[in-house]
């Protein structure tokens, strides 16, 4: 069972517009959750995070929403620009540093 | 900053050859962990470690084996390669004891089996 879920698969936005990823989760124990950016040809790298005592973080353009009755939480992207076209990684994990990422998001910002 | 280093960046191999990846961290990490990403699949754990001389299973340890001979050093081991091995493989290294360590990844491994 696929622990966590993304969607949409891929996406794609103009510049200037907010993109929004979303992901889902299994396990209501999961109580953090990081968000890694991949550019092709590197390793996947932080973005944000977010811990589960809390419904929304913000870093500059990038926001999380957390809705935990839900179990789901989605990745704002404001004023997206071309160079944030990557593939976005929801991840989750508990308190022994196991993450569990999902399947990723492809974004693809046109100028 | 967190260096994690992987090597060979490409690699071809022959079926039923046998491959190893090497990963090296310099930031003194407890944690190591390898991943393998193909389409459509995200990233799947292969093995862990949680020093040296550990090694643990993680989702998919079918057909590899890992070695963690120092802290600094993680191998992934393919005994008896097959086509279905071939994909992206990615070391990662993470700090043990805090509850929301980073993960900071390698560059990668691209490696194909014919």
């Amino acid at each position: 069972q696929q622990q966590v879920r993304q969607s949409p698969q891929s996406l794609t936005v103009w510049e200037g517009e907010t993109a929004i990823l979303n992901c889902s989760y299994e396990d209501s124990t999961f109580n953090y959750f990081p968000w890694y950016q991949q550019f092709p040809g590197e390793g996947p790298a932080l973005l944000i995070s977010i811990r589960s005592v809390s419904d929304k973080k913000e870093d500059g353009r990038f926001t999380i929403f957390f809705n935990k009755r839900e179990k789901k939480l989605s990745l704002h992207i404001t004023d997206s620009q071309p160079g944030d076209s990557a593939t976005y990684f929801c991840a989750a994990s508990e308190s022994n540093n196991r993450i569990f990422f999902g399947d990723g998001t492809q974004l693809v910002v046109k100028p | 900053e967190a260096a994690v280093t992987q090597s060979p960046r490409n690699k071809v191999a022959v079926t039923g050859g046998k491959v190893t990846l090497s990963c090296n961290q310099t930031n003194n990490h407890n944690n190591m962990y390898w991943y393998r990403q193909d389409t459509g699949h995200g990233l799947r754990l292969i093995h862990y470690s949680y020093g040296a001389g550990s090694t643990e299973k993680g989702d998919i340890p079918d057909g590899y084996k890992a070695s963690r001979p120092s802290q600094e050093n993680f191998s992934l081991i393919l005994e008896l390669a097959t086509p279905s091995q071939t994909s992206v493989y990615f070391c990662a290294s993470g700090d043990a004891g805090g509850a929301h360590a980073e993960q900071f990844f390698g560059p990668g491994t691209r490696l194909t089996v014919l």
